[in-house]
């Protein structure tokens, strides 16, 4: 069964750091680009960042660049976000996602999802 | 940063409707387009990738179209277990971005 089980999310104060791994099952890990997408509680849907296979390319969302960072080991098959100085407004579930390349087609897009883990930054 | 923007932002409709919400780009995006539904408490889930290419599994009740800067998703007949919110994602240039999103109510 293909599967993404979130984890390490929690409650810190603001100015805190935070890791939160993603572990893959049931599909070839390091064939695949991955994503973070996060949803404040109530709100819409954002997303974060992508790392291709290799880790030879990441993306950010502005609001989080130079304080998060997005990494994988394939070998352990799992996804990692290291987050920095964090904000009330980083409060959040966290989704891990893979992202699929159809070929013929230029649309990424991310069909399997993991239930999530959230992160709470308060005093 | 290419901006979608999605509407209605909520919409209220009976068993049987035939429902339409629309998603903007800010710029032309292609096909690169994709609907997603997301239940209260759950991850989304995709129903349509490349603007118009119905995910397997997902009823056939949706579909999409649209390409360029303008797209739609149709529900053709709403059932009750589609209430949901429903957002649009742009995967042509990072930033991806997500639609504001339309809440789905099934009176």
């Amino acid at each position: 069964e293909v599967q993404l089980v979130e984890s390490g999310g929690g409650l810190v104060q603001p100015g805190g750091s935070l890791r939160l791994s993603c572990a893959a099952s049931g599909f070839s890990f390091s064939s695949h680009w991955m994503s973070w997408v996060r949803q404040a509680p109530g709100k819409g849907l954002e997303w974060v960042a992508n790392i291709k296979q290799d880790g030879s390319q990441i993306y950010y969302v502005d609001s989080v660049k130079g304080r998060f960072t997005v990494s994988r080991d394939n070998a352990k098959n799992s996804l990692y976000l290291q987050m920095n100085s964090l904000r009330a407004e980083d409060t959040a579930a966290y989704y891990c996602a893979r992202v699929e390349i159809p070929t013929g087609v230029y649309c990424f897009y991310m069909a399997v999802w993991g239930k999530g883990t959230t992160v709470t930054v308060s005093s | 940063d290419i901006q979608m923007t999605q509407s209605p932002p909520s919409l209220s409709a009976s068993v049987g409707d035939r429902v339409t919400i629309t998603c903007r780009a800010s710029q032309n995006i292609g096909s690169s387009l994709n609907w997603y539904q997301q239940k209260v408490g759950t991850a989304p889930k995709l129903l349509i990738n490349a603007a118009s290419s119905l995910q397997s599994g997902a009823p056939s009740t949706f579909s999409g179209s649209g390409s360029g800067t303008d797209f739609t998703l149709t529900i053709s007949s709403l059932q009750p277990e589609d209430s949901a919110t429903y957002y649009c994602l742009q995967t042509n240039r990072a930033p991806w971005t997500f639609g504001q999103g339309t809440m789905v109510e099934v009176k």
